[in-house]
């Protein structure tokens, strides 16, 4: 199993950002798939979660509005998109993959080396 | 959204000594908790999930306990890998949420 994050960077408060998580080594369209985040030198913050055929997502009351979360499954990946940027946003993005195939739940067996997205004008 | 609580922040503990780890939730989440490991500069690591389950590969020193509002993470016998960050996580509903986090470190 493997999960790679891309799309991190140094991006403008206010604008927008879409990171992706290429997945590998398993059958991608059974998995829900959840990305967490990491501010510097913080704890840990669930973002967002996608069930393994996408018609069922959730988000954290922080990005609510202002994301989105989306997956294609043919392409073995998961995306996030933020808009409206803030400095709060700054962070460490992971993608995790659920340990049951067809569960939503939070028991994350598999994560990416993550991507940072630094939001700064 | 449920509020999870960790105690201690952090500890001082030496190899070998028997430690543990606490989180509350502000509502009762039957047992629907995992707990992570964190070290510096890499992933979190799954150790426990549904209260008490040790994820395949997880030494058999790491175990958890309790069910509704209270959980516990012990490590039997502390080993120099052991010292990392701990992270409780609620399953129970939406949206997901950690605990702040226990830094163990060495005394």
């Amino acid at each position: 199993v493997q999960l790679v994050e891309s799309g991190g960077g140094v991006v403008q408060p206010g604008r927008s950002l879409r990171l992706s998580c290429a997945a590998s080594g398993f059958t991608f369209s059974n998995y829900a798939m959840h990305w967490v985040r990491q501010a510097p030198g913080k704890g840990l913050e669930w973002v967002a979660v996608i069930s393994y055929d996408g018609n069922t997502k959730h988000y954290a009351d922080s990005v609510k509005g202002r994301s989105t979360i989306s997956r294609d499954n043919p392409k073995n990946t998961v995306y996030l998109q933020i808009n409206s940027l803030r400095a709060e946003d700054t962070a460490v993005y992971y993608c995790a993959r659920v340990r049951v195939s067809y569960d939503t739940g939070a028991y994350y067996a598999y994560w990416g080396q993550g991507t940072l997205v630094s939001v700064s004008s | 959204a449920i509020r999870m609580t960790q105690s201690p922040s952090s500890l001082s503990a030496s190899v070998g000594d028997r430690v543990t780890v606490t989180c509350r939730a502000s509502q009762g989440i039957r047992n629907d908790l995992a707990w992570y490991q964190q070290k510096p500069g890499t992933a979190p690591k799954l150790l426990i999930y549904a209260a008490s389950s040790l994820q395949g590969g997880v030494p058999s020193r790491f175990s958890g306990s309790g069910a509704g509002t209270d959980f516990t993470l012990t490590i039997s016998s502390l080993q120099p890998e052991d010292f990392a960050t701990y992270y409780c996580l609620q399953d129970y509903n939406f949206p997901r949420t950690f605990g702040q986090g226990t830094k163990v470190e060495i005394k």
